[in-house]
């Protein structure tokens, strides 16, 4: 069975500097990976999604993600953070192509933004 | 935004009682997927269904049950509710084929007492 790591809970970081949030899977294949972003009370929003070829994925907002294989890792960047980051970050991880069978998500990442 | 909506958006119930939150969605997309999110514990998977009368459990399946009568809407039963299962449940929809995204409702906000 999959599973995906996000070891870091909170990280704050002061608006206008950059931004890495680590997240790390586990899957004997090859995984269909996601980051989603949650602002408090609301939905999750897709950010981006990496299936096959280059491993440096666009998302909106100017986030991008890096898939790593050999390190397990598909971590999420930014280089300048607004106020308006500050939000729930989940990665997951699908076991089929598009998670057909359902994702799994890490435990996320609450980002706080200092001014 | 994808044309998906949860009702109820909030409720409070009794330990005992039953309970079924409907997912609705306009986007004729063949999956739908239903979750919990507790703190601490991301998002869960409970069950998904991959076409009208087709379901499946997942990670999380024990008390709930789901039933697919028409493509546009799912809905989640719990039978007998408890406070383990206060919590906010998503719904989430992805296509048939293709780079397949899921794409989530809003939420219910269940409170068991």
């Amino acid at each position: 069975a999959q599973s995906v790591t996000q070891p870091d809970i909170h990280i704050t970081v002061s608006e206008g500097a950059s931004l890495e949030l680590r997240c790390n899977y586990s899957y004997g294949a090859t995984p269909y990976l996601f980051w989603y972003v949650q602002s408090p009370g609301q939905g999750l929003q897709l950010l981006l999604k990496y299936f096959s070829g280059d491993t440096l994925v666009q998302g909106i907002k100017g986030f991008e993600a890096e898939f790593k294989r050999s390190q397990s890792s598909f971590n999420l960047r930014k280089p300048s953070v607004h106020w308006s980051d500050a939000a729930e970050y989940f990665c997951a991880v699908g076991a089929r192509r598009g998670g057909a069978d359902g994702l799994t998500f890490g435990k996320g990442t609450h980002l706080i933004i200092q001014p | 935004d994808a044309g998906i909506t949860q009702s109820p958006r909030h409720k409070v119930t009794e330990t005992g009682t039953p309970v079924t939150l409907r997912c609705h969605q306009t986007e004729n997309h063949r999956y739908m997927y239903w979750y919990r999110q507790d703190p601490g514990h991301g998002l869960r998977l409970i069950h998904y269904s991959y076409g009208v009368k087709d379901t499946d459990k997942g990670e999380v399946s024990d008390g709930y049950s789901v039933s697919r009568s028409k493509t546009e809407d799912f809905l989640l039963t719990l039978e007998s509710a408890t406070s383990s299962q206060t919590s906010v449940y998503f719904c989430a929809i992805s296509e048939d084929g293709g780079e397949e995204t899921q794409y989530f409702g809003p939420g219910t906000r269940l409170l068991v007492l």
